[in-house]
């Protein structure tokens, strides 16, 4: 079936540093990828997201882009703030109405 | 605009109670679906439905009930509550198919403890 493997967190970087999230999956056809974020306290967000192969979502600083020779849709930011500490969660669509999910990787931004 | 509205945010249940998740979107999406959310698990799908009158089971659908009799609402019921039920749930809604791209929108969430 299909899955989505992102770097187990917790995640803490200072401010100004540079953020990489791995994200690799595993899924039939030609799914639809996304980036969700969860602010403490909220529900999930969406970050960005990328529906085919090369293609580079980007929102808020923050870039991914779908690599269907690796499987990837890693998350990148230059240069992390304090409000950037959340949750991250990596999902993908491959076919039906729902998301399949990662597990989630905390990212906390310190000073 | 409201979005997707869950209620209630905080609820504490005995073992055996049961209670109904309300969720309500005004954004007239025609998906709408029921996550649950566990420390190291990500979300996992309970059930989502298509349209008025049509629901479907997801990866986790034991124990709980779900009804769609209008498009706005989409309520999930637990008819006899589990400790195991302990969780953060959440209702999403969305105009379309995610592969196709379409936003799928996330309720604030409901903090549910079963004791």
């Amino acid at each position: 079936g299909d899955s989505v493997t992102q770097m187990e967190g917790p995640v803490t970087l200072s401010e100004e540093a540079f953020l990489t999230i791995n994200c690799t999956y595993t899924a039939t056809g030609y799914p639809s990828l996304f980036w969700y974020v969860q602010y403490p306290g909220e529900g999930l967000q969406l970050l960005l997201k990328a529906t085919k192969a090369d293609d580079k979502g980007s929102n808020k600083g923050f870039e991914a882009t779908y690599r269907k020779e690796t499987t990837s849709f890693h998350l990148e930011k230059g240069s992390v703030q304090v409000s950037d500490s959340a949750v991250y969660f990596c999902a993908l669509s491959a076919g039906s109405y729902q998301l399949t999910f990662g597990k989630g990787t905390k990212l906390s931004v310190i000073p | 605009n409201a979005g997707v509205t869950q209620t209630p945010k905080f609820q504490v249940l005995k073992t055996g109670q049961s209670m109904t998740l309300q969720c309500a979107q005004d954004m007239n999406h025609e998906y709408m679906s029921w996550y649950r959310q566990d420390p190291g698990m990500g979300l996992r799908l309970i059930h989502y439905s298509v349209g008025a009158g049509i629901t479907d089971q997801g990866e986790v659908p034991n124990g709980y009930n779900v009804s769609r009799s209008t498009t706005e609402d989409f309520p999930l019921r637990l008819l006899s509550a589990a400790p195991s039920q302990t969780s953060v749930y959440f209702c999403a809604s969305s105009k379309g198919q995610a592969l196709s791209g379409n936003t799928i929108y996330f309720g604030e969430g409901s903090w549910l403890t079963v004791v």
